[in-house]
């Protein structure tokens, strides 16, 4: 059983601080990981995508991976208001395909 | 690009009625997934097509489900009969064949069955 976890949350962070999502993965087959945000009603849209051991960072997210440890996170760094969202995690299959975790829910408090 | 295109938005339908539900993926990917998305089991794959064929359906949960790809830019997700447990939120969504993982997704048809 292929399964991606997350805590559901709610994390709340106050504006400005960081914001730490974590994810783990049960299938070592899989080699490629991505982060979607989906606001609240909204689809989900992917912001970050990690292929290789160690850090990858765009503007203010960074996500992380570490294969021997099947984890992977999202940091955000001075985290806003429009942050607020849940965040998915996704693992590829193996089957060009996407297994995704169950979210979580973010809050940062102006 | 006016992006993936769902159909209805929202639908409200009674036990054991049919519910048909469309999309039009993005002009020239042609990689087309269909996923329902509820509070307990978050984001689920039903099934996915790669150029208009169904590539892995083990995602559908029961007959009463089906889906069909006619041509590149249409796509439809049926239940018959539906059931009050199919009640969810379904997204379909399109990518490149090479590039899968990066899916885009469209607006979602929310379901709910009484």
């Amino acid at each position: 059983q292929k399964e991606v976890e997350q805590n559901s949350g709610p994390l709340s962070v106050p504006e400005g601080a960081i914001a730490s999502l974590n994810c783990t993965y049960s299938d070592r087959g899989s080699q490629s990981f991505f982060w979607y945000r989906q606001y609240s009603g909204k689809s989900p849209e992917l912001i970050m995508s990690i292929y290789s051991n160690g850090d990858k960072e765009d503007g203010r997210f960074t996500a992380q991976l570490n294969k021997a440890s099947q984890y992977v996170s999202l940091l955000i760094r001075d985290s806003q208001p429009s942050d607020s969202a849940t965040y998915l995690c996704a693992a590829e299959t193996g089957a060009n395909n996407l297994f995704f975790g169950t979210g979580t829910r973010l809050t940062v408090i102006p | 690009d006016a992006g993936v295109i769902q159909s209805p938005r929202h639908e409200v339908t009674e036990m054991g009625q049919e519910v048909t539900l469309r999309c039009k993926p993005i002009s020239g990917h042609n990689s087309l997934f269909w996923y329902r998305q509820t509070m307990m089991r978050g984001l689920e794959l039903l099934i996915y097509f790669n150029n208009n064929v169904p590539i892995d359906d083990s995602g559908m949960p029961e007959d009463r489900f089906s889906a069909k790809m006619p041509n590149a830019s249409f796509s439809t997700l049926k239940i018959q009969p539906s059931e009050p447990r199919d009640s969810a939120v379904y997204f379909c969504a399109s990518s490149f064949l090479v590039a899968q993982e990066t899916q885009y997704f469209g607006p979602g048809t929310r379901l709910l069955v009484l």
